[in-house]
């Protein structure tokens, strides 16, 4: 089973380039997630969607925005890359929304803005 | 914020030891979980307690919750070079989605 699929896997930016991250989950699961990790910080949810036509705002949006495509889908873009955006990107699913099953996490994308 | 907070940061233990990791967290939760990320790759859940329960076991794993203090404290027995790695520690509750802490850094030398 693939589970969690993230692309790309390492990525540099310049300032004030744009990209999209993808994510796909093949467990029919209804939940899914991006955060980023930096170091000291542990993981801060970016956005999330409970369920497919849905997304919503976690800890720090700003400067991304998401697209839940699908079901399986949901993709994470930074419209103007700032160097402050250089992270660990994880993207995550689960069948429920509120942590009562648990989650699955991709292998994470390695951002660096310059 | 980050609900869970974890300790110590770090850990450093030889082969065969036990390692005992702290959570607190700071409001009412419906359940807690543990997740473990080797460097460099995604986060893999370990185990899930519910906040009715106050001990839970999955093979090497005990975990515990104290809600009156709420705290839960993960105890890996018995450990091995390959359980290098960080834990997190992650709330769930009625209001919030799955919020982690900071980690804590295990080594285990051989």
């Amino acid at each position: 089973n693939a589970g969690v699929t993230q692309t790309p896997k390492f990525q540099v930016l310049k300032t004030g380039q744009s990209m999209t991250l993808q994510c796909a989950q093949d467990m029919n699961h209804n939940s899914m997630y991006w955060y980023r990790q930096d170091p000291g910080m542990g993981l801060r949810l970016i956005y999330y969607s409970a369920s497919e036509g849905t997304t919503d705002k976690g800890e720090v949006p700003n400067g991304y925005n998401v697209s839940r495509l699908n079901k399986r889908e949901f993709s994470l873009r930074l419209e103007s890359a700032a160097p402050s955006q250089t992270s660990v990107y994880f993207c995550a699913s689960s069948t429920g929304l509120r942590g009562n099953t648990e989650a699955f996490f991709g292998q994470g994308t390695r951002l660096t803005v310059v | 914020s980050q609900q869970g907070e974890e300790d110590p940061q770090a850990l450093s233990i030889q082969e065969g030891e036990n390692a005992t990791m702290n959570c607190s967290y700071k409001t009412s939760i419906n359940n807690l979980q543990w997740y473990r990320q080797n460097s460099g790759r995604g986060l893999v859940h370990l185990i899930l307690i519910r906040s009715n329960e106050r001990e839970k076991h999955s093979g090497r794993l005990r975990v515990t919750l104290d809600t009156s203090k709420k705290s839960s404290s993960l105890l890996i027995t018995a450990s091995r070079a390959a359980d290098t790695a960080s834990y997190f520690c992650a709330t769930g509750a009625r209001y919030s989605t799955l919020t982690f802490g900071k980690g804590t850094m295990l080594l285990v030398s051989p």
